[in-house]
């Protein structure tokens, strides 16, 4: 079967770092997508890996591990707009986006 | 411009009404997707048009009928729902089907059936 595991939850305070992990088992790979999602609206792209390594986008990077099947979103000098949930997606070898459940991120002052 | 529209924002409906809900994207993308979000969960496929053809149907209830009129316009039919129906319903649209290409999300329509 197809797997994405995701933390159900995280908190962290404004202005600091957080590191959201996501490991996947999936029939086939052909790349990684974060999605940040607010609460009642769309997700929003944020990055894409298909290869190992650290892909930086200003206050984001995603990395990218296919050996250990696994990735992280890092988002740094936290934002109470970062408040939303990050939800993982792995393409298989369909080409079809296969979900995780979501991580609900809450920024504290 | 990575713009996917949707209409309406909100619809309530009866389970006898009939309705439909709209996506337009001008990018020129040719793979356009319907998707299906409950609370707290992630979104579920239900269709994908590549090139304007259904090329998937997630085993889709009937009384969800779905439409590409043209390579800009996608549309979801909607007719005799349930309850359970209620949902936030995503399009996406993604350069074409068949590649590593981001889809890119319009802000959907959020569904209630009475």
């Amino acid at each position: 079967g197809q797997n994405i595991d995701q933390p159900t939850e995280m908190t962290a305070t404004e202005g600091a770092i957080v590191q959201i992990n996501c490991t996947y088992q999936t029939s086939g790979f052909n790349g990684l997508f974060w999605y940040q999602q607010h609460a009642g609206e769309a997700p929003t792209f944020l990055s894409y890996n298909v290869l190992d390594g650290l892909e930086e986008k200003g206050r984001f990077s995603s990395f990218l591990s296919r050996s250990k099947g696994y990735s992280y979103l890092l988002l740094k000098e936290l934002q109470m707009k970062d408040s939303a949930s990050y939800l993982c997606a792995v393409l298989d070898s369909n080409y079809q986006l296969i979900w995780g459940a979501g991580t609900k991120l809450i920024i504290k002052p | 411009d990575t713009e996917v529209t949707q209409t309406p924002k909100h619809l309530v409906m009866g389970m006898t009404n009939k309705k439909s809900l709209k996506c337009e994207q001008h990018m020129g993308h040719r793979a356009m997707y319907w998707y299906k979000q409950k609370a707290k969960k992630p979104p579920e496929l239900m269709f994908v048009y590549s090139y304007e053809k259904l090329s998937i149907n997630e085993s889709v209830p009937s009384r969800f009928s779905p439409e590409c009129p043209n390579s800009s316009l996608l549309n979801l039919h909607l007719h005799a729902l349930q309850p359970e129906d209620s949902a936030l319903y995503l399009c996406a649209s993604s350069q074409q089907r068949g590649g590593a290409d981001t889809q890119y999300f319009g802000p959907g329509t959020r569904l209630t059936v009475l």
